[in-house]
């Protein structure tokens, strides 16, 4: 069975940095390419970043490039977001999410975790 | 990036049928096949409903459907049941900026 766990989440000041981990288990990280995708309190989803197998290709939402940078060590099989500048609108739940169907960034989400909790408020 | 736009909320009785819409442009939902559908329940991860524009995935009930008509995609839920009741968003690869965009959401309620 396929898990991801996030960790690291937390409340911080604005401009602050935190730093996200996922925690694979239940496939063969090495071998899937992986997203971060986050959700405001009480709005939709929003995608935020994707990382290839090797790390080879790596693209970021708008919102956040140049402030956020993704990241994967495939010998801990765990999957990385550091997040710095930090402000009141990346407060969100932020689930790692990989597809079973293929490596390609546009492929579907089959696998989430639970989420992660990133508050930012002074 | 603009986000897809779906009704904030959409209804219908136990057994009955209803479709979600998905409005973007031709880069991305009219673009390619890359047109997907989540589930969400309060307090949950999202859930892989319908991928592919119309594909569904092992497990997905067939009362799941996917379509699409030009820039608009659609997800029908047929003979509803009361554990329908939950936010589905639509999402689709955005072209040329290797991004990913996702609907707002829709709220579906099972009455």
């Amino acid at each position: 069975e396929v898990q991801l766990v996030e960790s690291g989440g937390g409340l911080v000041k604005p401009g602050g940095s935190l730093r996200l981990s996922c925690a694979a288990s239940g496939l063969t990280f090495s071998t899937y390419s992986m997203n971060w995708v986050r959700q405001a309190p009480g709005k939709g989803l929003e995608w935020v970043s994707f990382i290839s197998t090797t790390s080879s290709h790596i693209y970021y939402a708008d919102s956040v490039k140049g402030r956020f940078t993704i990241s994967r060590d495939d010998a801990r099989n765990s999957l990385f977001l550091q997040m710095n500048s930090l402000r009141a609108e990346d407060t969100a739940v932020y689930y790692c999410a990989t597809s079973a169907r293929g490596i390609q960034n546009w492929r579907p989400l089959d696998y989430w975790g639970q989420g992660t909790l990133v508050t930012v408020s002074s | 990036q603009s986000t897809l736009t779906q009704p904030p909320s959409a209804s219908g009785s136990p057994g009955q049928s209803v479709t979600i819409s998905c409005t973007g442009t031709s880069s991305d939902v009219g673009g390619d096949n890359y047109v997907s559908w989540y589930q969400q329940h309060p307090g949950k991860a999202p859930k892989l409903m319908i991928y592919e524009v119309y594909r569904r995935p092992s497990g997905v009930p067939d009362r799941f459907s996917g379509s699409r008509s030009g820039n608009t995609a659609s997800l029908t839920v047929s003979g509803l049941q009361a554990d329908d009741e939950a936010d589905y968003y639509c999402c689709s690869d955005a072209g040329i900026n290797n991004l990913r965009v996702f609907g707002g959401g829709t709220k579906l309620t099972v009455l």
